[in-house]
């Protein structure tokens, strides 16, 4: 039969070109979130991360945006280069316990 | 600083066979994870020790699956028996508590035939 696996967002980008990746969270009560850049084949690696009680947070290259009032956090990286493709994945901390989400696959054009 | 360790980082194995994968978290770190990884779920938590002592195993999918932590730079999650439905990445990380920000291992692919 035909297997069903998850369908990840997808973003394609000009390479120089700014990126915004978006992401829904669950639980109003989490703290702590926390973006991760995953390469293909290799483990989630830390990008940023932003608390509870900031609304932005930058970084090189990179900034958070966390609007808690409808739970959404967003990654924007700036002058997208190719190694910046790879899946990236937001991450709510509540009570020591991360919950990923599904992620989002981007693709830098050169 | 050599990161969080993992071995095997491939294993093949027939079902039934009983399966040890390995973690060595970083060093002075006090919490450690298991998440698995696959197509159809994404990553998934299994487990997570704090300071060796198993806090949260909500997400370890049946009695198949064990961990244990005999001391804070080893740990070990078990399956067994294993089944076709187990093949994944498995990944350890490891952070200072459960609040900080969490450093991966490079995974184990787990195949199961």
């Amino acid at each position: 039969g035909e297997s069903v696996g998850l369908h990840l967002p997808t973003l394609s980008v000009q390479e120089g070109d700014n990126s915004i990746i978006n992401c829904a969270y669950s639980n109003s009560a989490s703290d702590y979130f926390i973006w991760y850049k995953q390469e293909s084949g290799k483990g989630p690696q830390f990008i940023i991360d932003i608390r509870s009680n900031m609304d932005k947070r930058q970084g090189q290259r990179v900034t958070v945006l966390l609007n808690k009032t409808v739970k959404h956090l967003s990654l924007q990286i700036a002058a997208t280069q190719p190694g910046d493709s790879a899946v990236y994945f937001c991450a709510e901390i509540f009570a020591g316990k991360s919950t990923f989400g599904d992620g989002t696959t981007l693709t830098v054009k050169p | 600083d050599a990161g969080v360790i993992q071995s095997p980082r491939h294993e093949v194995t027939e079902m039934g066979q009983e399966v040890t994968l390995r973690c060595k978290p970083i060093s002075g770190h006090n919490s450690l994870f298991w998440y698995r990884q696959t197509m159809m779920r994404g990553l998934e938590l299994l487990i997570y020790f704090n300071n060796n002592v198993p806090i949260d195993d909500s997400g370890m999918p049946e009695d198949r699956f064990s961990a244990k932590m005999p001391n804070a730079s080893f740990s070990t999650l078990k399956i067994q028996p294993s089944e076709p439905r187990d093949s994944a990445v498995y990944f350890c990380a490891s952070s200072l508590s459960d609040t900080d920000t969490q450093y991966f291992g490079p995974g184990t692919r787990l195949t199961v035939l």
